[in-house]
């Protein structure tokens, strides 16, 4: 089955302890995207990337860092230096960044800094 | 720039009576619109979207929106509801043209969480 995974599902974390969440594609999708929720403020995105090496800054990078080595991956990596980092993290994939492509997401993964 | 807002947070109705989630959205160019739904603990799933054509756009599980180019809203409805439609809305835009700070990124709302009671 072709789709998007997220793992772990659930992460704990000691405050001042950065983590990385992992996220996986075999849409052979060209686009991927990092999204962060919080209860009534909808998904923000931190991260996209059109293409391998390659990646763009969203509306809420500050804290976060991401690569992209391979067309199916795009890890996130949650710093020391993201101030509220507990939240929901979501991955998403399209096939390209153009307006007409749906957006796929991944289950999620529930980050709780403690 | 862009923006999404959905007009109520939270939305209870009693099971097989009819809902309407209400969306309205600003942008300074022309947009692509989606609906998406969110179960607990889960990833979000595609209702419909409005790329072009009729503006009465029908989706998965018996919902339904109408684009309202004038009013720049495009609510969500569903005739009847089933206590399994309890889960939380996204509306969303995404610019339909190349290039400038919002090309390929998806706006949300803040979200409508629908509530169905037996």
């Amino acid at each position: 089955d072709g789709g998007i995974t997220q793992s772990p599902k659930y992460l704990f974390r000691k405050e001042g302890q950065n983590v990385t969440l992992s996220c996986e594609q075999n849409l052979n999708h060209d686009a991927m995207y990092w999204y962060r929720q919080d209860p009534g403020q909808g998904l923000r995105l931190i991260y996209y990337s059109q293409i391998v090496n390659d990646f763009q800054k969203g509306d809420i990078a500050e804290g976060y860092s991401v690569s992209r080595e391979k067309k199916e991956s795009f890890p996130l990596t949650v710093t020391s230096a993201q101030k509220n980092p507990t939240a929901f993290y979501l991955c998403a994939s399209s096939p390209g960044l153009a307006g007409n492509n749906e957006q796929f997401f991944g289950p999620g993964t529930r980050l709780t800094v403690l | 720039a862009q923006s999404v807002t959905q007009l109520d947070s939270q939305v209870p109705v009693f099971e097989e009576a009819p809902v309407e989630l209400r969306c309205n959205y600003s942008s300074s160019v022309s947009v692509y619109l989606f609906w998406y739904v969110q179960y607990p603990n889960q990833g979000l799933q595609l209702l419909l979207k409005y790329l072009s054509g009729s503006t009465l756009v029908k989706g998965i599980n018996g919902f339904e929106a109408e684009f309202n180019k004038s009013q720049t809203s495009f609510h969500l409805r569903k005739p009847s509801v089933h206590i399994s439609d309890t889960a939380e809305y996204f509306c969303a835009v995404k610019s339909t043209g190349g290039g400038g700070t919002s090309y390929g990124k998806l706006t949300f709302g803040q979200g409508t969480i629908l509530t169905v009671h037996p």
